[in-house]
């Protein structure tokens, strides 16, 4: 059974580009968060999608967007980048009607914004 | 103030103790309550999570909420150089939401 995998593992841009990061959940997982976890710092929500829909959102600018698609997989944008978006980002899956509340992650995409 | 305070360590114990780690949050409304481990450029694993408050036990890992006081504790016996990692707490509000995490504690287990 395969865990929640991403991609790319490693990226760098530079200010100013765009990013897409994608995300695969967990075997019958329906719903994908976004995190983002700059260094020596504990992960910062940022969106979560369910049924295609972004469900809940942190305090992220509207550079950052997202989507899932229909097999519940889904992909993290982020426009005119700025050296501050350096970091990892982490991508989690649950399964939003069961009763424990248990996110798993990802391996993360490290991003350098040069 | 944030919502959830940990302290960044870094703690190091020889091989064999007690750790204890710590969380304090200001949100009352937080239900529920996790811990993960994560190893360096890795992401985080899953090791304890806890409904409202009490005890939890798993293995050499154990899990206590107390709500009343808005701290939580992640217990390891019997440390291992393999428990060296960051250990993040986490909480959320209402079922499938956001996480909030702590800072993390960076833990090294000496042989």
């Amino acid at each position: 059974d395969a865990g929640v995998t991403q991609s790319p593992t490693h990226l760098i841009k530079t200010r100013g580009q765009q990013v897409t990061l994608r995300c695969s959940p967990k075997s019958g997982h329906d719903t994908v968060s976004w995190y983002q976890q700059a260094l020596g710092q504990g992960p910062q929500f940022i969106f979560q999608y369910y049924e295609e829909e972004e469900r809940q959102r942190g305090n992220f600018p509207d550079r950052f967007s997202g989507h899932q698609f229909p097999n519940y997989s889904s992909e993290l944008n982020v426009n005119a980048l700025l050296l501050g978006d350096s970091a990892l980002y982490l991508c989690a899956s649950s399964f939003l009607k069961l009763l424990t509340d248990t996110q798993y992650f990802g391996p993360g995409t490290r991003l350098t914004v040069l | 103030q944030k919502e959830v305070e940990q302290d960044p360590g870094p703690l190091s114990v020889p091989e064999g103790a007690i750790v204890s780690l710590n969380c304090t949050y200001s949100n009352s409304a937080f239900q529920y309550f996790m811990w993960y481990r994560q190893y360096s450029r890795k992401g985080p694993e899953l090791l304890m999570y806890t409904y409202s408050s009490g005890n939890k036990e798993d293995g050499r890992f154990t899990a206590q909420v107390d709500k009343s006081s808005k701290y939580i504790s992640l217990f390891i016996r019997d440390s291992q150089p393999s428990d060296s990692a960051t250990y993040l707490c986490a909480m959320s509000h209402n079922q499938g939401g956001k996480l909030i995490f702590g800072q993390g504690t960076e833990l090294s287990v000496k042989p």
